[in-house]
């Protein structure tokens, strides 16, 4: 079955520095899609970042980018120069198959330290 | 603006009282979801729409019902709520399938008594 892995229950950083969040997917499927969502305190779930599995470059998003390695099957969201704002959960989504449903990871649990 | 709403965003009900959490977006996508966001459990799909009059099964789907007459709108039917059923209910949209992101609503946090 496919599922999506975020080893990484809860993160700590400082302000300014760079983090990586971990993510790999189990799929079958040579199409599919991984998205990065950002969950604020506050509940709403907000979009970060995608990356299509045909992609050739890693995508990227202002601060964010996303280090894809298709062979590992891994897809870790970089986020750098860290900003307070930037502490909520993280979470990796796989939209493979045609089921048209969006595997969602538990999610990582960042806190940025002043 | 280009969003998706939903209301109402805090709910508090007894058992067993038939309830409807509406969802809207206006941007004219064809796809919309439901999802329920419990803790330990990220976020299960509960049923989905491909387009009007087009509704599927998510992966928890029993105890709810939607339907969708209008592109629109997409709201999510509790026809006997339990307290099993108390969680944070998001509703999401996308043009399509496939790459195009979802847009999620603000979330009903939904409390059954």
């Amino acid at each position: 079955a496919q599922k999506i892995t975020q080893t990484q229950p809860g993160m700590f950083v400082q302000e300014k520095e760079a983090v990586t969040l971990d993510c790999t997917y189990d799929t079958s499927d040579q199409s599919y899609g991984l998205f990065w969502y950002k969950q604020p305190s506050s509940g709403e779930m907000i979009f970060l970042i995608y990356q299509g599995s045909y992609d050739e470059q890693n995508a990227t998003e202002g601060r964010y980018s996303l280090n894809f390695q298709k062979a590992r099957k891994s897809a870790n969201l970089v986020i750098s120069a860290s900003q307070l704002g930037d502490s909520a959960m993280y979470f990796c989504v796989d939209n493979a198959g045609n089921n048209r449903k969006l595997i969602w990871g538990l999610g990582t649990s960042l806190a940025v330290n002043p | 603006e280009a969003q998706v709403t939903q209301n109402p965003r805090y709910l508090i009900t007894v058992t067993g009282k038939k309830l409807t959490v509406t969802c809207s977006q206006n941007m004219n996508h064809e796809y919309m979801s439901w999802y329920r966001q419990d803790p330990g459990l990220g976020l299960r799909q509960i049923y989905y729409s491909m387009n009007v009059e087009v509704t599927d099964k998510g992966d928890v789907p029993e105890g709810y019902k939607v339907s969708r007459k209008e592109k629109r709108n997409f709201p999510l039917i509790l026809e006997s709520p339990s307290p099993n059923q108390t969680s944070l209910y998001f509703c999401a949209s996308s043009l399509g399938w496939g790459t195009d992101t979802q847009y999620f609503g603000p979330g009903t946090r939904l409390t059954v008594l």
